[in-house]
């Protein structure tokens, strides 16, 4: 079945360093790809997403390109700050099955001043 | 704006009780999900419905059921409770069309 894998965290960064967070994926045909963003306290939310093979989503300074010939979409950001702290989950939109999403672990990201 | 109200931040139970959360959404929306979100797991989808009185199994549903009597409100019940449900739960809300979901803020039970 349909899977999701995610780089481990906690991931630890100074303020301003450049992110990574590492996202591939297990489906069969073309299947729509999210990442999804859940600050303390709160329920999650939409932070970008890509319906096709090499298209880039972004957002708040945020990016992730689909890539389908290494099942990837990896979450990048130039300049991290304080506020980015968060847990990030990477999902995919499972094909021929309406609206359910496949999650991966999540990757909880501190920044520091 | 858009919103997906869980009826409790908090909740604490004993083994065996009977347990409802609750989700209510203000956007006319068909179809609900709830999900239960557990450390190194992210989240795994229990049970959903598309529409008023039908559900379908997700992922997870075994020790769960669910209830859709209006549009707006999607409940979820824990029929006996155990202590490996105490978890985080997650209701979404999303449009029948191409549209991603919107969650709530989640309840954390404990069961004792």
């Amino acid at each position: 079945g349909d899977s999701v894998t995610q780089m481990e965290g906690p991931v630890t960064l100074s303020e301003e360093a450049f992110l990574t967070i590492n996202c591939t994926y297990t489906a069969t045909g073309y299947p729509s790809l999210f990442w999804y963003v859940q600050y303390p306290g709160e329920g999650l939310q939409l932070l970008l997403k890509a319906t096709k093979a090499d298209d880039k989503g972004s957002n708040k300074g945020f990016e992730a390109t689909y890539r389908k010939e290494t099942t990837s979409f990896h979450l990048e950001k130039g300049s991290v700050q304080v506020s980015d702290s968060a847990v990030y989950f990477c999902a995919l939109r499972r094909n021929n099955a309406g609206n359910m999403l496949t999650f991966g672990g999540g990757t909880r990201l501190m920044v520091k001043p | 704006d858009v919103k997906v109200t869980q009826s409790s931040r908090y909740l604490v139970k004993r083994t065996g009780e009977k347990v409802f959360l609750e989700c209510v959404q203000d956007m006319d929306h068909e179809n609900m999900f709830w999900y239960r979100q557990d450390p190194g797991l992210g989240l795994r989808l229990i049970y959903f419905s598309y529409d008023v009185k039908m559900k379908e199994k997700g992922d997870i549903p075994e020790g769960y059921s669910v209830s859709r009597e209006k549009k707006e409100r999607f409940s979820l019940i824990l029929e006996s409770a155990s202590t490996n449900q105490t978890s985080m739960y997650l209701c979404a809300s999303t449009s029948s069309s191409n549209q991603p979901q919107h969650f709530g803020d989640g309840t954390r039970l404990s069961i004792l």
